[in-house]
């Protein structure tokens, strides 16, 4: 079956630390990528996202994340991270062929807390 | 804001009752998707309408159905509720077509089944 999986449930950082999260996905077509995050008791965000062209995509609030095909990978990176980064990190995929439409396949997600 | 709204933004009920949950799209957006976020299941997606028409389906249970209407907005209702059902639920939009866009998410109604 399809799917989509985070390395981390949880991880915690210093501020300042550098952070990058795992994510790894099952489809073997074109996909297209996204990071979402969810600050405490907010909705989603959307962070960042890639369909195509440079696998190096900079997204907002200084995180960045890296597409490599041949490992089915989008791993998400932030070289500082800040108190205000704490909130949970999804990882999604699409995959835009037969009867998928636009839906998201989410991973479990991971809790990123930043001590201060 | 992402421009979403959902209505309610919270609702407990009974088992065995049924509910309808409302959203709005961002203004311009034809698609619109339900998905279901819980403890044990994360983020499962449940279905998909654009302009009208019912487009991709997750895993929705056949006790649950939805429907978008010529305003665009969206309705999913809920039927013989169990406790089981008790979950946040989002709703997405995205796109001016049917091409693939990034969705944008609404702020969610937290449903509590007692």
């Amino acid at each position: 079956a399809q799917s989509v999986s985070q390395h981390n449930h949880h991880v915690i950082l210093s501020e300042a630390a550098s952070l990058e999260l795992g994510c790894n996905y099952s489809y073997g077509g074109t996909v297209n990528l996204f990071w979402y995050v969810q600050y405490p008791g907010q909705h989603l965000q959307l962070l960042l996202k890639y369909f195509s062209g440079d696998p190096l995509v900079k997204g907002i609030k200084g995180f960045e994340a890296e597409f490599i095909k041949s490992k089915f990978s989008f791993n998400l990176r932030k070289p500082s991270v800040q108190w205000s980064d704490t909130a949970e990190y999804f990882c999604a995929v699409n995959a835009p062929w037969g009867n998928q439409g636009g839906k998201l396949i989410f991973g479990q997600g991971t809790e990123l807390s930043v001590k201060p | 804001d992402s421009g979403v709204t959902q209505t309610p933004k919270h609702l407990i009920t009974a088992t065995g009752q049924r509910v309808t949950l409302r959203c709005s799209p961002r203004s311009g957006d034809l698609s619109v998707y339900w998905y279901q976020q819980s403890l044990d299941q994360g983020l499962q997606f449940l279905i998909q309408y654009y302009n009208g028409e019912e487009r991709a389906k997750g895993n929705i249970l056949e006790r649950f159905s939805a429907q978008q209407f010529p305003d665009l907005h969206s309705e999913l209702n809920l039927s013989s509720l169990e406790l089981g059902d008790s979950a946040l639920y989002f709703c997405a939009s995205s796109g001016p077509d049917r091409g693939i866009y990034e969705q944008y998410f609404g702020p969610g109604t937290r449903l509590t089944v007692t």
